[in-house]
């Protein structure tokens, strides 16, 4: 069975503060594909980033990056210097890559508030 | 950009009516899915949807659930008698057998009275 931890329920920063969201995850695949969502007040899923099992790079992407270290099962999301539309629900997700197990499993998501 | 679309985007019904919410996957993509997300919880699993029948459901998925895609472009996921549990926001996604990316729509909130 698949599990993902995301032990953070709320954050609260200023902005343009750091901030790293945590997510920790469960599987007995040896290849799994890792995803971050953002979820605004609207409501939409927007999706964020996607790692392969295989790819323990970092990666960054403007203010936005991303630690992997399959040693301690985890998916880290930092975002720098944080402004206040980054306020969102964040969510962690694992799926499977075989046809069978393509389902994304999500963690209980975490709330991040940037007060300006 | 192609993508997902879903109808209605906020429906209301009454306890024990059937509703049918729809999807409209992008054209190309070949894997189907509905998810849940009850207000202020995570998203979860319902069911995926390949060579037109079910790939995989969970438990949440059951006998008052069906999908269908009666068309080439429609996905449904119709609910045959409502209860008040079933409020919640269903998304519906897509991805073609190339990519491991799902592609969400932007849900249908569904509000059982």
């Amino acid at each position: 069975a698949q599990k993902v931890t995301q032990a953070q329920t709320e954050i609260s920063v200023v902005e343009k503060e750091d901030v790293t969201l945590d997510c920790v995850y469960e599987t007995r695949d040896t290849t799994y594909y890792l995803f971050w969502y953002k979820q605004p007040p609207s409501g939409e899923l927007v999706f964020l980033i996607r790692r392969n099992s295989f790819d323990e790079q970092n990666e960054i992407s403007g203010r936005y990056s991303w630690n992997f270290q399959k040693s301690t099962s985890s998916f880290n999301f930092t975002i720098t210097a944080s402004q206040v539309v980054d306020s969102a629900v964040y969510f962690c997700a694992l799926s499977g890559v075989l046809a069978s197990n393509y389902k994304l499993t999500f963690g209980k998501g975490t709330l991040l508030t940037v007060n300006p | 950009e192609p993508e997902v679309t879903q109808t209605p985007s906020h429906q209301v019904t009454q306890m024990g009516q059937e509703v049918i919410l729809r999807c409209v996957p992008i054209s190309n993509h070949l894997y189907f899915y509905w998810y849940r997300q009850i207000l202020g919880q995570k998203v979860e699993f319902l069911v995926s949807f390949y060579n037109n029948e079910i790939s995989e459901k969970s438990e949440i998925f059951d006998d008052q659930f069906s999908v269908e895609r009666p068309d080439g472009s429609n996905f449904t996921l119709k609910i045959r008698s409502t209860k008040l549990e079933d409020s919640a926001m269903y998304f519906c996604a897509s991805k073609t057998s190339g990519s491991e990316e799902q592609f969400f729509g932007p849900g249908t909130r569904l509000t059982v009275l």
